[in-house]
């Protein structure tokens, strides 16, 4: 049964970088999507990015800039940092294994989650 | 605002069937499968149905999904005291290379 496993720091202050690290255990790491979710207090789920056994990425294009999501094969983690943090940036943040692949016969993308981390609360104020 | 559109909150009373809609385009629900989770306060999101339509095993056959054009919709059916939870929908977005979810929504057993 996979496992994913979080931490990193949980209280930074305005323009420090937030650094988290998700293991995976008990399952393959390859051929996989694993993507960095958070969720502001009271809000709902915004994707951040993902990132495959590769190194392959893709990011919200609306924290692309800020971002970085890297992966440690060897170890079978992945890390996501979040720089020039601001109040806006508190949420918790889950990562989470996705299984994508392409429908040839009908043009589409499956995508889902389906292993999910216990999320890490990052608050970030001065 | 999110780039699927949910209601914020549904109710209905135990027994009963309910159903929660997910509204988007062409280049997310429109040309691609989608997921749906289910997310208890102060708990990480759960998978409950994927592909449209599949339940992974765990999940009990009173929940169903569906998906018609643009727009997907969530079945729960007998409804339970213990079904109350936020309900997001997802999938990916071609046109943005990107996952997309619902702002959610907030199911109340009367």
């Amino acid at each position: 049964q996979v496992q994913l496993q979080q931490w990193g720091a949980g209280l930074l202050k305005p323009s420090e970088t937030l650094s988290l690290t998700c293991a995976v255990y008990g399952g393959s790491f390859s051929g996989y999507y694993w993507s960095w979710i958070r969720q502001p207090p009271g809000k709902g789920l915004e994707w951040i990015g993902e990132i495959n056994h590769s190194g392959s990425t893709n990011y919200n294009s609306s924290l692309k800039s800020r971002v970085t999501i890297s992966v440690d094969t060897s170890q079978n983690q992945f890390s996501l940092k979040v720089n020039s943090l601001t109040a806006a940036d508190t949420a918790v943040y889950y990562c989470a294994r996705g299984e994508r692949s392409f429908d040839s016969e009908n043009f589409q993308y499956f995508y889902h989650m389906d292993v999910w981390g216990e999320g890490t609360t990052v608050t970030v104020s001065s | 605002q999110s780039v699927l559109t949910q209601p914020p909150s549904v109710s209905a009373a135990p027994g009963q069937r309910v159903t929660i809609s997910c509204s988007g385009s062409i280049s997310n629900i429109g040309n691609n499968y989608v997921s749906w989770y289910q997310q208890f306060p102060e708990t990480a999101p759960k998978l409950l149905i994927y592909d449209n339509n599949k339940r992974p095993s765990r999940i009990p056959d009173r929940f169903s999904g569906s998906k018609s054009a643009t727009s997907a919709t969530l079945g729960i059916s007998g409804l339970q005291t213990g079904d109350e939870a936020d309900y997001y929908c997802g999938t990916w977005d071609s046109s943005l290379s990107a996952v997309v979810f619902g702002g959610g929504t907030k199911l109340t057993v009367l």
